[in-house]
């Protein structure tokens, strides 16, 4: 089975700082990491995702991520946020054995201040 | 543009009815799925279709039932909705075979049970 842990359920942060989400997965097998963006009032909307190679990942809107296997973990982050920025981020995780299926995190909402 | 479309962006229904939630997609997407999103807890797997008439129980299926009579077309339904159905309910379409594939949601529906 697999699960994913997003170990902030809030992060404020003021405008131009960096921010940092942290996110772990437990996977018995090789997976697939994702990062999704809620706006207010919205679906979600894919930022990034990992799939092979290169353990850093860039996404749109400047964001980031780093797949590091030996912690199991796949942290988002930008170095300079804006107050659109606000939303709420979701870390998810899919692999071969569990089919299509999408596994997400609890969630961890960004306020920006400015 | 692709687009998964929910009926209702907001419902009010009563104990005890019948409710169903509609979702299409224009993406030609094999797999559907639905889920129910709630504070803290993110997102949880309802059920999720990877053909017409196919279906599978994701996680929390207790209380929900589903249709998919036509390939662009997946209904949730709730047999008798109770208080604690109350959440934000979205629905999602991806690829079939491609765990590494972007889910694309729709904007979501808001149920109140009351």
């Amino acid at each position: 089975a697999q699960s994913v842990t997003q170990l902030d359920s809030q992060v404020p942060v003021f405008e131009e700082a960096p921010v940092e989400l942290r996110c772990n997965y437990s996977s018995s097998v090789s997976v697939y990491l994702f990062w999704y963006v809620q706006y207010p009032n919205q679906g979600l909307q894919l930022l990034l995702k990992y799939l092979s190679g290169s353990t850093l990942v860039k996404g749109i809107n400047g964001f980031e991520a780093e797949f590091n296997k030996s912690q199991t973990s796949f942290h988002l982050r930008k170095p300079s946020v804006h107050i659109s920025d606000t939303a709420e981020y979701f870390c998810a995780v899919s692999g071969a054995a569990a089919g299509n299926k999408l596994t997400f995190g609890g969630g961890t909402r960004v306020l920006v201040k400015p | 543009d692709v687009k998964v479309t929910q009926s209702s962006r907001y419902l009010v229904k009563r104990t005890g009815e019948k409710v169903f939630l509609e979702c299409v997609q224009d993406m030609d997407h094999e797999n559907m799925f639905w889920y129910r999103q709630d504070p803290g807890l993110g997102l949880r797997l309802i059920y999720f279709s990877y053909d017409v008439k196919m279906k599978e129980k994701g996680d929390i299926p207790e209380g929900y039932s589903v249709s998919r009579e036509k390939k662009e077309r997946f209904s949730l339904i709730l047999e008798s909705a109770s208080t604690n159905q109350t959440s934000m309910y979205l629905c999602a379409s991806s690829l079939l075979g491609a765990p590494n594939t972007e889910a694309f949601f729709g904007q979501g529906t808001r149920l109140t049970v009351v």
